[in-house]
């Protein structure tokens, strides 16, 4: 119940395209979700999150969708662009106080070529 | 802000010696501290959750008198890999956060033991 399964492994688009990465969860008390952005040889650096309460958040080219009656929620990157080609992982968390801690997806590789 | 870092950025030791990476929050005072393991392609691990100023918490499978974490002030902690073999060679992230606030990561670590 604590499992995050994140989908495709990997994806390859072409500069401009909307790549898609989906997360399904099982755990209804999850109420955080944040996607990570992790190039090779370095730690992840937190891109978007969102929390139950709303269905769609956008910060700048990153659009989380969010279905609570689906337990899924997904990752859309616009105008994608060479330098977004990196290891994206979604991820759930409930909080609990200090000993909320995040459950990770397995993680999507996205290369996106000229 | 909101910046972790982490040293040594990689570190190369002989099989039996033990090995100490630092983790410190530079901009703000993290109440916790996680410490992951990510094999190539892989997923992040959790290894053990810690609170300023008391024992860490290891996930199930982490042996905690191989991997010693420290979490003496609200802005540093350190794992020690002790008698380090070949196969605890990994890359090595800690995050932090301020409550429960948004974890923050550290560049990573990486550990190879000859």
């Amino acid at each position: 119940q604590q499992q995050v399964k994140q989908s495709p492994q990997s994806l390859i688009v072409q500069k401009g395209g909307i790549p898609i990465i989906n997360c399904a969860y099982e755990n209804t008390a999850f109420d955080y979700f944040p996607w990570y952005q992790q190039f090779p040889g370095k730690g992840p650096a937190l891109l978007i999150a969102i929390r139950p309460d709303v269905s769609e958040k956008k910060e700048g080219r990153f659009t989380i969708s969010f279905n609570k009656s689906a337990k899924q929620f997904s990752l859309h990157i616009m105008d994608s662009q060479p330098g977004d080609s990196a290891t994206y992982f979604c991820a759930a968390s409930f909080e609990a106080g200090t000993a909320s801690k995040l459950t990770f997806g397995t993680g999507t590789r996205l290369q996106v070529t000229l | 802000g909101a910046v972790v870092s982490q040293h040594p950025s990689w570190v190369i030791c002989k099989s039996g010696t033990s090995v100490k990476i630092e983790c410190r929050s530079l901009d703000f005072q993290a109440t916790t501290m996680f410490w992951y393991r990510q094999f190539p392609k892989q997923s992040l691990m959790l290894m053990a959750t810690s609170n300023e100023g008391s024992k860490a918490t290891y996930e199930q499978g982490v042996e905690k008198d191989k991997f010693l974490i420290n979490h003496a002030s609200l802005t540093l902690s350190t794992l020690t890999v002790t008698s380090a073999h070949p196969e605890d060679s990994s890359f090595y992230i800690c995050s932090a956060r301020y409550f429960t606030d948004t974890q923050y990561f550290g560049p990573g670590t990486r550990l190879t033991v000859l």
